[in-house]
């Protein structure tokens, strides 16, 4: 099983509405997650970091279900400049490397 | 707010040259690392840096790789004889302290390789 698993869609979303999706992680034993955001051809950028308790920013909210081992990521009133390609993101425990998924693709549809 | 900064931001070479590619990491981080990004594939790691050594390296990063930080400023990444296979978006990254946290891991705006 790959260390973070994500459908990489495209998720094509009208403008205003929302969408979330998931990310699977392998190993139980992890302690941290995050979501970046990538833009076509640039780095990735940190969105949010995933609290046990869930945690919200904005119009972006990110949540942990340890017990299945998925994060997940909602975005509500979405904008045009919400387009991009989200990725998760699990550090191996005890490590500095990141992990990341594969992305998902929002594209906002007018 | 602090930069990590990566030149050139793209190089073309020649299959089984060699290349270098340099990074300037935020001043008071102490953890480097370099990804790569194959076009359309998922963002990889390579190698991290610390204390003027390699902490953690992956498979990808064989024999043809080698990293150096040779004068306290840039964090460098060497392939030997590049293949086509080398061609990728390779990001530098670097952050302030070890740990389960995201303390500062900020990553440079990348240099496009392309192997030809």
């Amino acid at each position: 099983r790959k260390e973070v698993e994500q459908d990489p869609g495209p998720f094509n979303v009208p403008e205003g509405a929302t969408v979330a999706f998931n990310c699977t992680y392998s190993n139980s034993a992890s302690q941290s997650f995050f979501w970046y955001r990538q833009d076509c051809r640039k780095e990735p950028k940190l969105l949010m970091s995933v609290y046990s308790s869930g945690n919200e920013d904005g119009r972006f909210t990110a949540q942990l279900n340890r017990a299945s081992q998925y994060i997940s990521l909602l975005i509500r009133d979405s904008k045009l400049s919400d387009s991009a390609t989200y990725l998760c993101v699990v550090p191996p425990v005890g490590n500095n490397r990141l992990a990341f998924g594969k992305g998902n693709q929002v594209v906002v549809i007018p | 707010e602090p930069e990590v900064t990566q030149t050139p931001s793209h190089q073309v070479t020649q299959m089984g040259q060699e290349v270098i590619l340099r990074c300037v990491p935020i001043s008071n981080h102490l953890y480097f690392y370099w990804y790569r990004q194959i076009l359309g594939q998922k963002v990889e790691f390579l190698v991290s840096f610390y204390n003027n050594e390699i902490s953690e390296k992956s498979e990808i990063f064989d024999d043809q790789f080698s990293v150096e930080r040779p004068d306290g400023s840039n964090f460098t990444l060497k392939i030997r004889s590049t293949k086509l296979e080398d061609s990728a978006m390779y990001f530098c990254a670097s952050s302030g302290r070890r740990g389960p946290l995201n303390y500062g891991y900020t990553f440079g705006s990348g240099t496009r390789l392309t192997v030809v």
